[in-house]
């Protein structure tokens, strides 16, 4: 089992592009999430999937989109980047009520000029 | 805004010492858990514990909770190079919160040779 897959691993924008952060878990976790992490900050919440279908803001969503393509799949949009998205970001997945620990991705690191 | 908040943000020890880290939050919880994020990874569950249990041990780990004071600590014992990572306390609300962990911005453990 792969676990939690991120793509890109890298990438860097330029001020006004858009891009799309990819993720999809083998696990056949009913709930996902988007965080990004700063230098000091920890983990924020970006926007999570409770399941398949649903979709729910987090703590920081402004300038994000999601879409929870289907029960592996939760992708992560940036419309029109700003330098101030520069961060690590990681998704993850859990099964809550079963388990309740997440599993994460090994993260995008995206650099916003 | 941050949950969980660990102490102390930085610890470096000797190899063979032991090392322990602390988190206190603020609201109520249904459970605590530990994180591992090696350099340049994703995050690592290490260990749970809910909110009716006092301590917890897995391997070289032993977690205890205290709801009075909110607050928790992380102990690892006879601590090896492998253990240099930074350590995050996640806290889950439970209740209509369920599938959000909120993170503490974490304590780098350095373990020297």
């Amino acid at each position: 089992n792969a676990g939690v897959t991120q793509t890109p691993k890298f990438q860097v924008l330029k001020t006004g592009q858009s891009m799309t952060l990819q993720c999809a878990q083998d696990m056949n976790h009913n709930s996902m999430y988007w965080y990004r992490q700063d230098p000091g900050m920890g983990l924020r919440l970006i926007y999570y999937s409770a399941s398949e279908g649903t979709t729910d803001k987090g703590e920081v969503p402004n300038g994000y989109n999601v879409s929870r393509l289907n029960k592996r799949e939760f992708s992560l949009r940036l419309e029109s980047a700003a330098p101030s998205q520069t961060s690590v970001y990681f998704c993850a997945s859990s099964e809550y009520g079963t388990t309740y620990e997440q599993y994460f991705g090994p993260g995008t690191r995206l650099t916003v000029t | 805004s941050q949950q969980g908040e660990e102490d102390p943000q930085a610890l470096s020890i000797q190899e063979g010492e032991n090392a322990t880290m602390n988190c206190s939050y603020k609201t109520s919880i249904n459970n605590l858990q530990w994180y591992r994020q090696n350099s340049g990874r994703g995050l690592v569950h290490l260990i749970l514990i809910r909110s009716n249990e006092r301590e917890k041990h897995s391997g070289r780990l032993r977690v205890t909770l205290d709801t009075s004071k909110k607050s928790s600590s992380l102990l690892i014992t006879a601590s090896r190079a492998a253990d240099t990572a930074s350590y995050f306390c996640a806290t889950d609300p439970g209740g209509g919160s369920n599938y959000k962990l909120t993170f503490g911005k974490g304590t780098l453990l350095t373990v020297n040779p």
